[in-house]
């Protein structure tokens, strides 16, 4: 049973451009989340979705982010107009259920951005 | 606001010697607390779960105590490997929601040498 699985696991983009990152949950899994990590600091939650909805994108920047999880195919995170700041890990991870406090909750290996 | 901080930041260890680590958290209403191992480079994964009414919890050389009245955890890693070398996150989940509701420390990255 494959894990929770990211891809790319680098990328590396110049000012301005868009970056794509994708995230398949583990087989059976409906819920997904996608937190950053920068350096020296905790993960961050950014948004929460299940198939085809968004749950909670409280955490998710007003502009340049978004997200989305269709009925077939991966989770994407989106972000347009990269900045420098937007350099971080990001990563992804998956629960079977809303059991309370997302139960056991499995992450991906993450995806790490660096903007140029 | 809901915080967790955990100490030390830092901690080198030779090989075979036993260590804990501490985490003390203002989450509130508190749901349950976990501990994740995550390797330079991967991902978080998880070491124990514990809800209000769990005091200690095992997995293998990790010992996971929670004390809910002063809102403070310990990880005690026990005869530790080289393998150990990781950043240990403690991560406290609110009542009420998923993992949306989780709020992550920033890690003690444990150091284990020969």
């Amino acid at each position: 049973n494959a894990g929770v699985m990211q891809n790319p696991r680098h990328l590396v983009r110049r000012r301005g451009q868009e970056a794509r990152l994708r995230c398949s949950p583990m087989k059976g899994h409906s819920h997904v989340y996608w937190y950053r990590q920068l350096p020296e600091e905790g993960l961050k939650f950014m948004v929460y979705l299940q198939k085809e909805n968004i749950i909670d994108e409280s955490g998710m920047p007003k502009e340049r982010f978004s997200a989305e999880f269709p009925k077939e195919g991966p989770s994407i995170l989106r972000i347009q107009q990269v900045v420098r700041g937007d350099s971080a890990a990001y990563f992804c991870a998956s629960s079977p259920s809303l059991a309370e406090g997302a139960g056991e909750l499995f992450f991906g290996e993450g995806s790490r951005l660096t903007v140029l | 606001k809901n915080q967790v901080e955990q100490s030390p930041q830092s901690l080198i260890i030779l090989e075979g010697k036993n260590c804990t680590l501490q985490c003390n958290y203002t989450v509130s209403p508190f749901s349950n607390l976990r501990w994740y191992k995550q390797d330079t480079g991967r991902g978080p994964v998880s070491l124990t779960i514990m809800t209000f009414s769990e005091n200690t919890k095992s997995n293998g050389r990790y010992t996971a105590t929670l004390d809910a009245d002063t809102k403070q955890s310990s990880l005690h890693i026990t005869a530790s490997q080289l393998s150990d070398s990781a950043s240990y996150i403690c991560v406290v989940s609110a009542i009420g929601g998923g993992g949306n509701k989780l709020t992550f420390g920033t890690g003690t990255q444990l150091k284990v040498e020969l």
